[in-house]
């Protein structure tokens, strides 16, 4: 079956401008995560949607970055204003489960690239 | 949160068992275990995951001391494409959003 599809695969833009990054979680899976991963570093947790509840914002960097998830399935991170240090991969993730399920397996995209010239 | 330690890197040759350790000695009582992978361009894969019992599944088997304080993680017949970054995470308990706590994890070098 499809996995986590993630949009654009690469994205290179100017220092200021605004980014869309999309995020297409696996069918049915009612929890969606964004996490960052800067170069040579690991993984950053940024928000995390769980079904109708209100999201965990609490890893977002700054008020600059913004997601939201249209009718609980696809997924949009928004960066306003971009700076060099936003630069890094950007993975999402969905699970079948959350709050606490210990088989609660979360499943990645391939990520986006994104270039901040 | 738990924390975990893992060597930054470790060579493997093709075909023999791959043995990755983590160290979790500050684990509660009913934290689980994690491991992820993750191949180079890749989104981080799941591998395995127990509490207190030894597992195995199809790409790996999980050992975990009795006291919980380590584990580690077997690849039996490494191949080339396990080479990866390998990532050993304790489950936050108190955590609902159940976000998983990446570390540096070790970095697999599968030689043929």
């Amino acid at each position: 079956g499809a996995g986590v599809s993630q949009s654009p695969s690469n994205k290179v833009t100017e220092k200021g401008k605004d980014v869309e990054l999309r995020c297409d979680p696996i069918s049915g899976h009612t929890a969606l995560y964004w996490y960052r991963q800067s170069l040579g570093q690991g993984l950053e947790f940024l928000i995390y949607f769980q079904g109708n509840s209100a999201p965990d914002k609490s890893g977002l960097p700054s008020d600059r970055f913004s997601a939201e998830r249209t009718g609980g399935s696809v997924s949009t991170l928004t960066i306003q204003r971009t700076q060099q240090e936003d630069s890094a991969v950007y993975l999402c993730a969905s699970s079948l489960l959350a709050g606490g399920q210990a088989k609660n397996i979360q499943y990645f995209g391939a990520g986006t690239r994104l270039s901040v010239l | 949160d738990a924390k975990t330690t893992q060597p930054t890197s470790m060579d493997c040759a093709e075909g023999r068992a791959a043995n990755l350790p983590c160290n979790h000695s500050t684990i509660s009582g009913n934290e689980y275990v994690y491991w992820y992978r993750q191949i180079h361009s890749q989104g981080p894969q799941y591998i395995i995951h127990g509490l207190k019992n030894n597992e195995t599944n199809e790409m790996a088997s999980l050992i975990i001391t009795e006291d919980r304080k380590s584990s580690t993680l077997i690849l039996p017949h490494a191949t080339l494409r396990d080479t990866a970054v390998y990532y050993c995470i304790v489950r936050p308990l108190n955590n609902a959003g159940n976000m998983l706590t990446f570390g540096g994890g070790t970095r697999l070098m599968v030689k043929p």
